[in-house]
């Protein structure tokens, strides 16, 4: 099945430090990617996605580029805030059964000191 | 527009009680799901409904699981009786369109749920 492998947390860095999360994913035919984010006591929001190989997604900085050959959806961002401390979750969209399916990864926790 | 909402945010039961969660998707939206983050592991897909019916329950842990969207608006998750496993962050998402990989889905804040 489907799969997804993130770095493990926390992530510590100092304010303005630049910042790559890895994720890798397994799947078969032509999934999308995400990268979702959880700001302390909110919910998870979309933070950008890309939906076929080489394409890159970006929003608040953040980037991530669709690697078909690596398998890959790193994300990076090159001077991090406080305000970007959160966990985020790399995830891949295929469809199944005629439904879109899900697949998340185990989240990766990031906090930017100042 | 206002964004999916659960409630309760947080509950705390003893194990072998019953626990019921809600889930108010985005208005229009016919698709809704759960997902379930036990701590530090992955988000791990529940069940999907499209409008009242249940598309997809395959992600359903057990038969202490219910859940139930009637009329295809709001959908509730019944947990009878809890299980101390079954401590997590219970998130519900709901969609416009379900069909395509490219989809997006819209999460509530989810429910943290204790079983003592």
């Amino acid at each position: 099945g489907n799969s997804v492998t993130q770095m493990e947390g926390p992530v510590t860095l100092s304010e303005e430090a630049f910042l790559t999360i890895n994720c890798t994913y397994t799947a078969t035919g032509y999934p999308s990617l995400f990268w979702y984010v959880q700001y302390p006591g909110e919910g998870l929001q979309l933070l950008l996605k890309a939906t076929k190989a080489d394409d890159k997604g970006s929003n608040k900085g953040f980037e991530a580029t669709y690697r078909k050959e690596t398998t890959s959806f790193h994300l990076e961002k090159g001077s991090v805030q406080v305000s970007d401390s959160a966990v985020y979750f790399c995830a891949l969209s295929a469809t199944s059964g005629g439904y879109q399916k899900v697949t998340f990864g185990t989240g990766t926790k990031l906090q930017v000191i100042p | 527009e206002a964004g999916v909402t659960q409630f309760p945010s947080h509950s705390v039961i003893e194990k072998g009680q019953t626990v019921t969660l809600r889930c108010d998707p985005i208005s229009g939206h016919d698709n809704l799901y759960w997902y379930r983050r036990v701590m530090g592991k992955e988000i791990k897909f529940l069940l999907h409904f499209v409008k009242e019916s249940k598309q997809d329950e395959s992600g359903m842990p057990n038969n202490r699981f219910l859940a139930e969207r009637t009329g295809g608006t709001y959908s509730t998750l019944k947990v009878q009786p809890a299980e101390l496993e079954d401590s997590g962050v219970y998130f519900c998402a709901s969609s416009h369109q379900a069909t395509r990989s490219t989809d997006t889905q819209y999460f509530g804040p989810g429910t943290r749920l204790t079983v003592l």
